[in-house]
């Protein structure tokens, strides 16, 4: 199965860091993990995407262990404007996102 | 830089009708994909299209086509209408340098409800 796994939901605290974990285990070696969030039913906005080392940028960073059958996206200070579904897909070389249920993240004041 | 943008926003059609979307991807992408959300099904991908040929499918009936034009903009059309094709329909665009995934940039997505 070439979905992912994420729990469906979370709540986090206003100014917190969100954790959103994301099992892949059956990734393969030249499958990229790529985050994306949505949020009211418009486009999903892209947020980062690693290979196996760990990434950073403006938004977020992006953990991914060793084995990379998991990875957890980090939003170091959740605002009420993280509040969204954020989406842990699967990238091949055929542009071909395979998503799965994602989780929809509540920050509260 | 635009983003992508799609057209129309929302569509009203009946059952038995045909449909086509409109996607315009970010300047110099030249890859487009398509998605298709539905609260049972989640996102689902449709098909990809690069340099004016489909080049990969996902696993819908042959009532969901598309195309490309020379300039990357994309069209789908859905032919012979159910209930269960309402959804929202999300267009994607990457530059596809090749030799691996390329970041996809998605549109607001068309809105299509079918009576």
């Amino acid at each position: 199965d070439a979905k992912t796994t994420q729990p469906p939901s979370m709540d986090c605290a206003e100014g917190r860091a969100a954790n959103l974990p994301c099992n892949h285990s059956t990734i393969s070696g030249n499958e990229y993990v790529y985050w994306y969030r949505q949020i009211h039913s418009q486009g999903p906005q892209y947020i980062i995407h690693g290979l196996k080392n760990n990434e950073t940028n403006e938004m977020a960073s992006l953990i991914i262990t060793e084995d990379r059958k998991s990875s957890t996206l980090i939003l170091p200070h959740a605002t009420l404007r993280d509040t969204a579904v954020y989406y842990c897909t699967r990238n091949n070389a055929g542009n071909m996102l395979t998503f799965g249920g994602g989780t929809r993240l509540m920050v509260k004041p | 830089k635009a983003g992508v943008t799609q057209t129309p926003r929302y569509l009203i059609k009946t059952r038995g009708q045909q449909v086509t979307l409109s996607c315009s991807p970010i300047s110099g992408h030249r890859s487009v994909s398509w998605y298709q959300q539905t609260p049972g099904q989640g996102l689902q991908f449709l098909f990809e299209y690069f340099s004016e040929t489909q080049r990969n499918k996902g696993n819908f009936p042959g009532r969901f086509s598309g195309r490309q034009f020379s300039n990357s903009r994309s069209e789908m059309n859905v032919s012979t209408l159910e209930l269960g094709d309402s959804a929202l329909y999300l267009c994607a665009s990457s530059f596809d340098l090749g030799g691996g995934p390329d970041t996809q940039y998605f549109g607001p997505g068309t809105r299509l409800t079918v009576l």
